[in-house]
């Protein structure tokens, strides 16, 4: 079976370009949470899908958004990019909402210049 | 601010002998944990994890502790290997978020 799958894997952007980031959850998982991981930290938490609906949001500008579609994929869009959005961003899917077994993607190395 | 810390940034440890991760919490209403191991360049992976209603539980060469009374969670290997020299994160569940540690990166000594 796949694994959570994320796309592109790398990404190079421009200062206050735009940027969206697609991510496919292991099937039959109906949540989608999205993670930004700066080199040396632990990932931190920027939104949850479950059954397509917004649960919860962490401490990230109005810039992020996301968004999940009928088919459980999920999609993290980045407007006005800004050097320091620079990161590994990482989706999680899980069967839950409560990220029971949550597994993790490779990740989207996205630089900004 | 992050709720859930690891002890030591670093672990050095000879190939053979057990590792043990530790891990504080700071949540005490937190149900559930997750440990993930995460090589250069890759994202988490998913180790085992523990539900607060636990005090243990084994995996494969591995084991997960979880103390609720001083909010202390490990991880022990066996027989490391060089395969588990990367970074591992204990994450700590709060309703809809993960929330991780800064990470303890271990390396295995020949």
């Amino acid at each position: 079976d796949a694994g959570v799958t994320q796309s592109p894997t790398h990404l190079i952007k421009t200062r206050g370009q735009q940027v969206t980031l697609r991510c496919s959850p292991i099937s039959g998982h109906k949540s989608v949470s999205w993670y930004q991981q700066v080199l040396g930290q632990g990932p931190q938490f920027i939104f949850q899908y479950y059954e397509k609906e917004e649960r919860g949001r962490g401490n990230f500008p109005d810039r992020f958004s996301a968004r999940q579609f009928p088919n459980y994929s999920s999609e993290l869009n980045v407007n006005a990019l800004l050097l320091g959005d620079s990161a590994l961003y990482l989706c999680a899917s899980s069967w839950t909402g409560k990220n029971t077994e949550a597994f993790f993607g490779q990740g989207t190395r996205l630089t900004v210049v | 601010g992050e709720s859930v810390g690891l002890h030591l940034p670093t672990l050095s440890v000879q190939e053979g002998d057990n590792s043990i991760i530790n891990c504080a919490y700071s949540n005490s209403a937190s149900d559930y944990f997750i440990w993930y191991k995460q090589e250069s360049g890759k994202g988490p992976q998913f180790i085992i994890d523990i539900r607060s209603n636990m005090d243990k539980r084994q995996g494969q060469r591995v084991t997960v502790l979880l103390n609720k009374t001083v909010k202390h969670l490990s991880l022990q290997i066996a027989a490391t290997q060089p395969g588990d020299s990367a970074v591992y994160f204990c994450a700590e569940n709060l309703d809809y978020k993960l929330s991780f540690g800064a990470g303890t990166t271990v390396t295995v000594r020949a």
